[in-house]
């Protein structure tokens, strides 16, 4: 059983709709990451937190929100979305930011913007 | 921005055949990591290595620094490690993140 969960597991949307994902970790870690994964294309870093402020923001349109709350939490929030981004988002945690530090990731929320 | 090859993209085995993944990456590096991620999307981290060798149950991942290339081998291979398997790099520390190859596509037939 995964420490880390995402809700929902799959959502469709409309261009005009706003929506947002969740992550929650139950591991006590202190870095959580936000990835999208399109079809046939390499896994690629959208935002990092550590201790719930973002540390990394990789050119990512602002239709795409990332909040933190607290270092439990990461919500992605979504509004005015293209049928581009239809992809599988994943959230991972680890216990400090850095890439030696083992990520574990979520079962991720398959998206499709119609 | 390192460059992460991987090979093969698909590969298709018999039951019990031994499995090699290769990885190859441009830029010297602090960390490599090989993931598993399952047809329902969710992905598990194998290893995490920065030299030499690492060996769980019927998993090995291997690297060789001045080659810049690991590979990740399965032994008596099982239709349940039918799997992508990705290769992911960190060149530096902070938040850099990591750079994740296009993932070999494993199917392991009974």
């Amino acid at each position: 059983e995964t420490g880390v969960t995402q809700t929902p597991r799959h959502l469709v949307m409309g261009m005009t709709n706003k929506k947002s994902l969740k992550c929650e970790q139950h591991l006590g870690h202190n870095a959580m990451y936000w990835y999208k994964q399109s079809a046939k294309k390499p896994l690629e870093l959208m935002f990092v937190y550590s201790l719930e402020e973002r540390v990394e923001n990789n050119s990512v349109p602002s239709r795409f929100s990332p909040e933190c709350p607290n270092s439990s939490h990461l919500f992605l929030h979504l509004h005015t979305l293209q049928p581009e981004d239809s992809a599988l988002y994943l959230c991972a945690s680890s216990q400090e930011m850095g890439v030696s530090y083992e990520q574990y990731f979520g079962p991720g929320t398959r998206l499709t913007v119609t | 921005k390192n460059e992460v090859e991987q090979s093969p993209q698909n590969l298709t085995a018999q039951e019990g055949e031994f499995i090699t993944i290769n990885c190859s990456y441009s830029v010297g590096i602090s960390a490599l990591h090989w993931l598993q991620q399952h047809p329902g999307g969710g992905i598990v981290s194998l290893f995490m290595l920065s030299s030499g060798k690492k060996k769980h149950g019927r998993l090995i991942a291997t690297i060789n620094i001045q080659e810049k290339h690991s590979s990740l081998h399965i032994t008596a291979s099982h239709p349940r490690d039918s799997a992508v398997y990705i290769c992911a790099v960190a060149s530096g520390g902070g938040a850099d993140g990591l750079t994740f190859g296009k993932g070999t596509h494993l199917i392991i037939q009974p």
